[in-house]
């Protein structure tokens, strides 16, 4: 199964930059990095993917290591409204799409 | 907009029942998955379909079954419901190109059986 290890929790101030890790120590080479996003009551929501290079949307940036061993989610300027679980994953060898427990973000006022 | 519709937001149901929970995609995606979800577990991979009238088990498919007769269309079936099967359950959809292409979840049905 594919498994990603991330911290169970941290916070951060608002307006400030939430930096997220995750290690993904097995990632084979075209297997691509996924996070999401799951508020209180609501079905996960995607955020961002990437294989190899750095990405960036209007939501965050994503910067994945060069040995791809591991990546960081970055918010560039957290507010309230993005307190919630957020899931590193990575599609497995059986494409299982295995979420582990996630990493909750607290967004402090 | 792309859109995971999971037919009930709640549903109870009594010990042995025979329950059915309902995942309609409209976005003609090929996959289709089941997860539950727990307190302090996370979302666990239940089944999934890549196909009509194809199945996998994914790491918890214990206790349950699912049917794929449709392509926009998956069900999660308790064939027994019991009270450890009390859980949020998520279904997602995602294209064909699997490695590159996100899920989209529905926001969940919450089962509590009794």
């Amino acid at each position: 199964d594919a498994k990603t290890t991330q911290p169970p929790s941290m916070d951060c101030a608002e307006g400030r930059a939430a930096n997220l890790p995750c290690n993904h120590s097995t990632i084979s080479g075209n297997e691509y990095v996924y996070w999401y996003r799951q508020i209180h009551s609501q079905g996960p929501q995607y955020i961002i993917h990437g294989l190899k290079n750095n990405e960036t949307n209007e939501m965050a940036s994503l910067i994945i290591t060069e040995d791809r061993k591991s990546s960081t989610l970055i918010l560039p300027h957290a507010t309230l409204r993005d307190t919630a679980v957020y899931y590193c994953i990575y599609t497995g060898a059986n494409s299982k799409l295995t979420f582990g427990k996630g990493i909750t973000l607290s967004v402090r006022p | 907009d792309v859109k995971v519709t999971q037919s009930s937001r709640y549903l109870v149901k009594r010990t042995g029942e025979k329950v059915f929970l309902e995942c309609v995609q409209d976005m003609d995606h090929e996959n289709m998955f089941w997860y539950r979800q727990d307190p302090g577990l996370g979302l666990r991979l239940i089944y999934f379909s890549y196909d009509v009238k194809m199945k996998e088990k994914g790491d918890i498919p214990e206790g349950y079954s699912v049917s794929r007769e449709k392509k926009e269309r998956f069900s999660l079936i308790l064939e027994s419901a019991s009270t450890n099967q009390t859980s949020m359950y998520l279904c997602a959809s995602t294209s064909g190109q699997i490695y590159n292409s996100p899920l989209h979840f529905g926001n969940g049905t919450r089962l509590t059986v009794t």
